[in-house]
């Protein structure tokens, strides 16, 4: 079976610009959550979607935003980027809502470079 | 909130050496623990994980166990190889979410 799959896998923008990440996860999996990860840092949790409804946001400005689509895939928009959005951004999917009682699988991430 | 702090690296180590990768956390209730690993060029796995107090969670040779009362979650394995050489991260639960540490960086030279 496939994992957690990612696109693109290197983006790089312009600061000001919109991107969109995209992220499947496991087949059979109905819960994503977004993360980034600034490089010598460990993730950051961004948001978790669990049957196309935002279950939970980490301390992200608003620019950030997310949507879960019926087959359970989903989409990070960031908006008006800055320097400071550069990291490698990581997906990861689960079986039901939440990291307390299931494991979390981890996408190979998106690198996002912003100039 | 929740925070989990672990030792800064590089940990550079001779192939067979003993390793050990210190973890504490600071958590409102009693959080599941985990240890996920990040190899060169790859996602991050899960490495092993514990639930509960006292719990010991293993895999690979590697090993953790659960501290209540020294909130701790110290990763150790008995003999290093090469191919170990990654990047680890003490990961606790929140509500809806992981929280990681820093990540400690494991070089092991043959």
């Amino acid at each position: 079976d496939a994992g957690v799959t990612q696109s693109p896998t290197h983006l790089i923008k312009t600061r000001g610009q919109h991107v969109t990440l995209r992220c499947s996860p496991i087949s059979g999996h109905k819960s994503v959550s977004w993360y980034q990860q600034v490089l010598g840092q460990g993730p950051q949790f961004i948001f978790q979607y669990y049957e196309k409804e935002e279950r939970g946001r980490g301390n992200f400005p608003d620019r950030f935003s997310a949507r879960q689509f019926p087959n359970y895939s989903s989409e990070l928009n960031v908006n008006a980027l800055l320097l400071g959005d550069s990291a490698l951004y990581l997906c990861a999917s689960s079986l039901n809502g939440g990291p307390v009682t299931d494991t979390q699988y981890f996408g190979p991430g998106t690198r996002l470079t912003v100039l | 909130g929740n925070s989990v702090t672990q030792m800064e690296g590089p940990v550079t180590l001779s192939e067979e050496a003993f390793l050990t990768i210190n973890c504490t956390y600071t958590a409102t209730g009693y959080p599941s623990l985990f240890w996920y690993v990040q190899y060169p060029g790859e996602g991050l796995q899960l490495l092993l994980k514990a639930t509960k107090a006292d719990d010991k969670g293993s895999n690979k040779g590697f090993e953790a166990t659960y501290r209540k009362e020294t909130t701790s979650f110290h990763l150790e394995k008995g003999s290093v190889q090469v191919s170990d050489s990654a990047v680890y991260f003490c990961v606790g639960t929140g509500r809806r979410a992981l929280t990681f540490g820093s990540g400690t960086r494991l070089q092991v030279q043959p």
